[in-house]
């Protein structure tokens, strides 16, 4: 079964900083699909950023952006330049073709002004 | 740009008591899904729905819950006698179908079980 790691339950950062969030997963696919989605403290599911496995290039979204390692099944977030509205909960998520997603714990991010 | 709508926001409930939480997907999407997310835990699935038939579910998912696309809008979740444990934040998400397709995620339905 597929599993999604994240092994940062809190993280800080100041506020114009840098932060990268980790995350690792296990799968014995080769194509499928990773997802970073942010709740805030409304829990909003909110979409970040997502990667496609078969795509060796890095996804960006304007200050987020990932690095995506997949021999090492590592798909870590950083932002960039974080902003107050930046802190939230953080979790990283897998899905394969055609299934529902799996969830990592999350990592609740606090950005300090 | 398009939303999944859930309602109510907040609902609380007697123990033992059925409750309804309504979606209403996006309109042109076919694939329909229920996550449940207990307070500080993990997002987890319950069910996915497709051309009006449960295409796959959880452990979770067990007889006390059903789901049911009534009309061509909505999409809704009902629990038939409410569990303490039951309390959580129910997602409903909506995908056009494929996988070149996000996910849009409503923004959630609180359940309080007292």
């Amino acid at each position: 079964a597929q599993t999604v790691t994240q092994s940062q339950p809190e993280m800080s950062v100041q506020e114009a900083e840098t932060v990268t969030l980790s995350c690792t997963y296990d799968t014995s696919e080769s194509d499928y699909y990773l997802f970073w989605y942010k709740q805030p403290p409304s829990r909003q599911m909110i979409l970040v950023i997502r990667q496609e496995a078969y795509k060796q290039q890095n996804a960006t979204e304007n200050r987020f952006s990932v690095n995506f390692q997949k021999a090492a099944k590592s798909f870590s977030l950083k932002i960039s330049d974080s902003q107050l509205g930046d802190a939230a909960m953080y979790f990283c998520a897998y899905r394969f073709y055609g299934q529902n997603f799996v969830f990592g714990p999350g990592t609740r991010l606090s950005v300090l002004p | 740009e398009p939303e999944v709508t859930q309602t109510p926001s907040h609902q609380v409930t007697q123990m033992g008591q059925e409750v309804i939480l309504r979606c209403v997907p996006i309109s042109n999407h076919l694939y329909f899904y229920w996550y449940r997310q207990i307070l500080g835990q993990k997002v987890e699935f319950l069910v996915s729905f497709y051309n009006n038939e449960i295409s796959e579910k959880s452990e979770i998912f067990d007889d006390q819950f059903s789901v049911e696309r009534p009309d061509g809008s909505n999409f809704t979740l009902k629990i038939r006698s409410t569990k303490l444990e039951d309390s959580a934040m129910y997602f409903c998400a909506s995908s056009q179908g494929g996988d070149n397709y996000g996910y849009t995620f409503g923004s959630g339905t609180r359940l309080t079980v007292v």
